[in-house]
């Protein structure tokens, strides 16, 4: 069974530039997540879909962070425009439902310069 | 804020029992306790989960203390590839608005 997958897996930009994340989680996942991980921490979640519908997006900065999950599989996440302090892992996680074990892919791994 | 506090790290040697502590004197009565580790470049991995009973899986055991305030990961016979950071999480919410909220966990390592 083929796990979470993201890409790109790394990224430098510029700031002020916009950058893009995808994630397909595993199928028949209903639950996703998008968490970002700073050095030397734990992962924070960013947001929540249930399906197609973000239910949790209360730690999303909005002023510039963006997500969407389209037909409630595949979802992007979007900075723009992107800041010295968005340096990051960014990490999507799906789950069956809601509360159950999460299967996280491998992160994408961004650098601000 | 993170309800669980773990030591910063700690060294195993291969072959021996690694066991992870872990503090989270505040949790509810509802809130599960979650292990997750983390290989250098990869997303977390699940491990176990437990509420009030111990627990034993093929990865590993957990055991609760009677007062749900401590617990503790044990990985029976340690190896290199157990190298790793590992999280100790409590599930927070409830039905419908679950959430894991991550400490900075425990970096094992696993000596030759």
């Amino acid at each position: 069974e083929a796990g979470v997958v993201q890409s790109p897996r790394y990224k430098i930009i510029e700031k002020k530039q916009p950058v893009a994340f995808w994630c397909n989680p595993i199928s028949g996942h209903n639950t996703l997540y998008w968490y970002r991980q700073n050095l030397g921490q734990g992962p924070e979640l960013l947001i929540r879909y249930e399906n197609e519908e973000a239910v949790d997006d209360s730690q999303l900065p909005k002023d510039r962070f963006s997500a969407e999950r389209l037909k409630g599989v595949d979802s992007t996440l979007k900075i723009q425009p992107a800041e010295l302090g968005d340096s990051a892992v960014y990490l999507c996680a799906s789950s069956l439902e809601q509360g159950h074990e999460q299967f996280f892919g491998p992160g994408t791994r961004l650098t601000v310069l | 804020d993170a309800k669980t506090t773990q030591p910063t790290s700690m060294d195993c040697a291969e072959g021996r029992a690694a066991n992870l502590p872990c503090n989270h004197s505040t949790i509810s009565g509802n809130e599960y306790v979650y292990w997750y580790r983390q290989i250098h470049s990869q997303g977390p991995q699940y491990i176990i989960h437990g509420l009030k009973n111990n627990e034993t899986n093929e990865m590993a055991s957990l055991i609760i203390t009677e007062d749900r305030k401590s617990s503790t990961l044990i990985l029976p016979h340690a190896t290199l590839r157990d190298t790793a950071v590992y999280y100790c999480i409590v599930r927070v919410g409830t039905s419908g608005t679950y959430k894991y909220i991550f400490g900075t966990g425990t970096r094992l390592k696993v000596l030759a």
